[in-house]
């Protein structure tokens, strides 16, 4: 099956910093990426849906200006965090689909101390 | 290896009917296990959450249950209607909360009217 990769598998950093999240698809052009986190004890929550060469759109309640999302090219999402701060620590996932199926990343842990 | 199967991998049912999809994981410590549907082209959305010392959840028409000693969970679907057609995923976190989720590949499933 195909493949999509996330780099970093896990970051820690200090507040009030910028983290950035890669989201690639590795055999195949993904039209679309979807970028989702997951708070303990919750289930994961889908944040923004990322379409090649457009902006992002984002779910209800997710600051766009916070989470900064560019899909420049078909094998390639970035998601950066900005400013991050305690609260945003979460593990964040992506996938990527070729309009025939849905492929996941294995997930980012972010951890903001 | 850590995975989860989803059996069948599609099913078409009749409107009125209700259904039950399978879902299965090898490594029986699991922290949570959770049920998602997922619309063509759209990202995930989440249906039911439950934790491994819980046996089911329910919300409207879902019955999702988890027999973790076995390996097992099953999501029931009453009276099913066109409006629930889509692929319902079923996931896994190992490792606590700060554990990352395994996605089944999920069940295709078609009502028909």
């Amino acid at each position: 099956g195909a493949v999509v990769s996330q780099h970093p598998s896990w970051v820690i950093c200090k507040s009030g910093t910028s983290v950035k999240i890669e989201c690639r698809s590795l055999d195949f052009q993904a039209t679309t990426m979807f970028w989702y986190r997951q708070f303990p004890k919750q289930s994961l929550m889908l944040m923004a849906t990322s379409n090649e060469g457009s902006k992002a759109t984002y779910e209800q309640g997710v600051e766009k200006d916070k989470f900064l999302i560019n899909h420049a090219s078909l094998t390639l999402s970035t998601l950066t965090v900005t400013s991050a701060h305690p609260e945003d620590s979460s593990f964040y996932i992506c996938s990527a689909t070729n309009s025939n199926e849905q492929f996941f990343g294995p997930g980012t842990r972010l951890t903001v101390l | 290896k850590q995975e989860v199967t989803q059996i069948p991998a599609a099913l078409s049912v009749p409107e009125g009917e209700n259904l039950v999809l399978n879902c299965s994981f090898t490594d029986s410590a699991i922290y949570n296990l959770q049920w998602f549907r997922q619309d063509p082209g759209k990202g995930l959305t989440s249906l039911l959450l439950i934790q491994s010392s819980q046996r089911e959840q329910t919300s409207g028409r879902l019955n999702a249950s988890l027999d973790k000693s076995s390996g097992r969970s099953t999501l029931y679907i009453a009276a099913s209607q066109p409006g629930d057609s889509a692929t319902y995923l079923c996931a896994v976190t190992y490792g606590g909360s700060q554990g990352n989720l395994i996605f089944g590949k999920g069940t295709k499933l078609s009502v028909k009217p």
